[in-house]
């Protein structure tokens, strides 16, 4: 089935820094790559997500890149501040979702 | 609408003993997935529905069973419970469609077997 690795684990950046999440899917055939922000005794809320007939989407501070052939896709946040502090999950779908271990970004004002 | 909610928000059971987790929607629709997160992982799927009556296997469904009686309820079932299930429980639902559409997830139930 399919296997989903997310790097870094924490991630510490200043306020108005930028942050980036990677993950790596395994199965070539996923279709979908949603990214979820999970605030503490929160259920994850999607944030971003593309298609795998997509390279890139953004959504104001907020940008999804897709690299099909390397079967990579990463998060970028822009302007980061206190309030972007979350755990960050990434997920690969093609029959169901599979999702990464997660980042817990922390942004110091 | 109230979205995709749980209850109980927490339990502590006993090893053996059993308990539903109920999760409710009221967005019409029609695919509900239960997944459970522990610590410092991300979510794992026990179960899905595409519909009222039809449910199926995800990729960590032993020691639970599921039921779809109706569109808008997906309530969980633990039977004989086991430390390995302390976990948090999520429930999560998307439009017609399935694939095209957002997964809305529920607040969680934090439960824990000693």
């Amino acid at each position: 089935g399919e296997n989903v690795e997310q790097h870094p684990s924490t991630l510490s950046v200043q306020e108005g820094d930028s942050a980036v999440i990677k993950c790596t899917y395994s199965d070539s055939a996923s279709n979908y790559f949603p990214w979820y922000k999970q605030e503490l005794g929160k259920g994850p809320q999607l944030i971003i997500d593309i298609r795998s007939n997509v390279g890139e989407k953004k959504d104001q501070r907020i940008a999804v890149t897709l690299n099909k052939t390397a079967k990579h896709f990463s998060l970028h946040i822009t302007e980061t501040q206190p309030e972007d502090s979350a755990v960050y999950f990434c997920a690969a779908e093609r029959y169901d979702m599979r999702f990464g271990a997660g980042t817990r970004l922390t942004v110091k004002p | 609408n109230a979205g995709v909610t749980q209850t109980p928000k927490f339990r502590i059971l006993k090893i053996g003993q059993s308990m539903t987790l109920q999760c409710a929607q009221d967005m019409n629709h029609n695919y509900m997935y239960w997944y459970r997160q522990d610590p410092g992982m991300g979510l794992k799927l026990i179960y899905y529905s595409v519909g009222a009556g039809i449910t199926d296997k995800g990729e960590v469904p032993n020691g639970y069973n599921v039921s779809r009686s109706t569109t808008e309820d997906f309530p969980l079932r633990l039977e004989l419970a086991a430390p390995s299930q302390t976990s948090v429980y999520f429930c999560a639902s998307r439009g017609p469609g399935g694939f095209v559409n957002e997964q809305y997830f529920g607040p969680g139930t934090r439960l824990t077997v000693t």
